[in-house]
């Protein structure tokens, strides 16, 4: 079957460390995986996307990895802060269409 | 520039009775996504405008939601007649390509007792 699968536990994470999340998928074969951000009554909010053919992504503090043979994906955070307390989704798109398909998200709770 | 808008941001209703949801999304993007989130699940995808035109609505869960975006302008979801798993979070999106990031309004709450 096919499925998409975060940590559903809740990772914490010293300030100042960087926090690493993880995102698998089973029986998908994606165009591209992009990262978002969810705060509490909020909708969430594009971080990254990186297509099939590229191995590594950066944006400031994040980072994200893609390994289709390992058929994962990495978010890290470096420099963590409080204020990068959210849930965490990923979501992957195949070619044939437009949809997105999610994972059900990491909680990340930075303590100071 | 405003982002993605949705109304209402909550919705109370009994089960049979029909709820409409509306979406704004941001000026000049012609993609348009609806989305939906129950309880302790993952974001569903239930379809695709392209401007006024369903590009696709395979998420669609049956025949009681209806979308529409006359004008490929806003658009609106109905559920007739609501039953109680409908209830959950709806979310929009709207992006200016197809496959690239997409913008997501807050979300409206639906609740069906």
């Amino acid at each position: 079957s096919q499925k998409i699968e975060q940590n559903s536990e809740a990772l914490n994470i010293q300030e100042g460390k960087t926090a690493t999340l993880t995102c698998n998928y089973t029986n998908y074969s994606p165009a591209y995986l992009q990262w978002y951000r969810q705060d509490p009554g909020r909708g969430p909010v594009f971080l990254l996307l990186i297509r099939e053919n590229e191995k590594e992504k950066r944006k400031e503090r994040l980072k994200v990895t893609f390994d289709t043979t390992l058929k994962q994906s990495l978010f890290h955070i470096t420099a963590s802060q409080p204020a990068d307390s959210a849930t965490y989704l990923c979501a992957l798109e195949e070619d044939s269409n437009y949809q997105l398909i999610w994972g059900a998200g990491t909680k990340l709770i930075i303590k100071p | 520039e405003a982002g993605v808008t949705q109304f209402p941001s909550h919705s109370v209703i009994e089960k049979g009775q029909t709820v409409t949801l509306r979406c704004d999304p941001i000026s000049g993007h012609d993609n348009l996504y609806w989305y939906r989130r129950v309880m302790g699940k993952e974001i569903k995808f239930l379809l695709h405008f392209v401007k006024e035109s369903k590009q696709d609505e395979s998420g669609m869960p049956n025949n009681r939601f209806l979308a529409e975006r006359t004008g490929g302008t806003y658009s609106t979801l109905k559920v007739q007649p609501a039953e109680l798993e409908d209830s959950g979070v709806y979310f929009c999106a709207s992006s200016l390509l197809a496959g690239a990031e997409q913008f997501f309004g807050p979300g409206t709450r639906l609740t069906v007792l």
